[in-house]
């Protein structure tokens, strides 16, 4: 079945040093979005991309899907304490169910 | 949030007993879902809802049953829970079509003893 891979599994970073989370599909996307979760929170919607090679940015925040529409990528610049999370990245397989990848957890050092 | 409400916020079960959660929305979207947490593993859809009385099978269906009697309710039961089950629920919606977008309830912390 299809798989999301998700990378790092965390990343610490001082204040203001930015941080890149990549996502990998093991297969062809028709979409991927991104979620935020704040520990003990849920997951919160934070974007979803559709085309191929799209770019969207988000204040500090910049979404890419890859060409072959099966790669994508979170990057923030300059993180601040407020980016402490986990970031999920998910997309729908042909069964009509969506996989998400094992999330990448972020904190900032101040 | 959605209008997404999740009973109850916090179990604690016997091992053998049945469970039921749940999912209740306030703004009558089609799309519901059930989701399990766990470390390491993200989220994993349990089962899922187009509408009333329409529902399938996720990627870790074994062991849960749903029900969708009502637009605005989505339970999810153990049928009989087991330790395997302990985990964080969530109920989720997505606003206009399947595999979009979606808003998370505020999750159910299950733990089976």
């Amino acid at each position: 079945g299809q798989q999301v891979m998700q990378i790092p599994q965390y990343q610490h970073v001082q204040e203001g040093e930015d941080f890149t989370t990549y996502c990998n599909s093991s297969t062809t996307l028709s979409n991927i979005q991104w979620y935020k979760q704040r520990p003990g929170g849920h997951p919160v919607f934070l974007i979803q991309l559709v085309k191929s090679g799209e770019v969207k940015k988000q204040k500090r925040l910049t979404f890419q899907f890859g060409e072959a529409k099966k790669n994508s990528s979170l990057h923030i610049t300059a993180t601040q304490t407020t980016d402490v999370g986990t970031y999920f990245c998910a997309g729908p397989n042909n069964n009509n169910d969506m996989r998400f990848g094992a999330g990448t957890r972020l904190t900032v050092k101040p | 949030d959605a209008g997404i409400t999740q009973s109850p916020r916090h179990k604690v079960t016997e091992t053998g007993t049945p469970v039921t959660l749940r999912c209740h929305q306030t703004e009558n979207h089609r799309y519901m879902y059930w989701y399990r947490q766990d470390p390491g593993h993200g989220l994993r859809l349990i089962h899922y809802s187009y509408g009333v009385k329409d529902t399938d099978k996720g990627e870790v269906s074994d062991g849960y049953s749903v029900s969708r009697s009502k637009t605005e309710d989505f339970l999810l039961t153990l049928e009989s829970a087991t330790s395997s089950q302990t985990s964080v629920y969530f109920c989720a919606i997505s606003l206009q079509a399947p595999n979009t977008e979606a808003f998370f309830g505020q999750g159910t912390r299950l733990t089976v003893v």
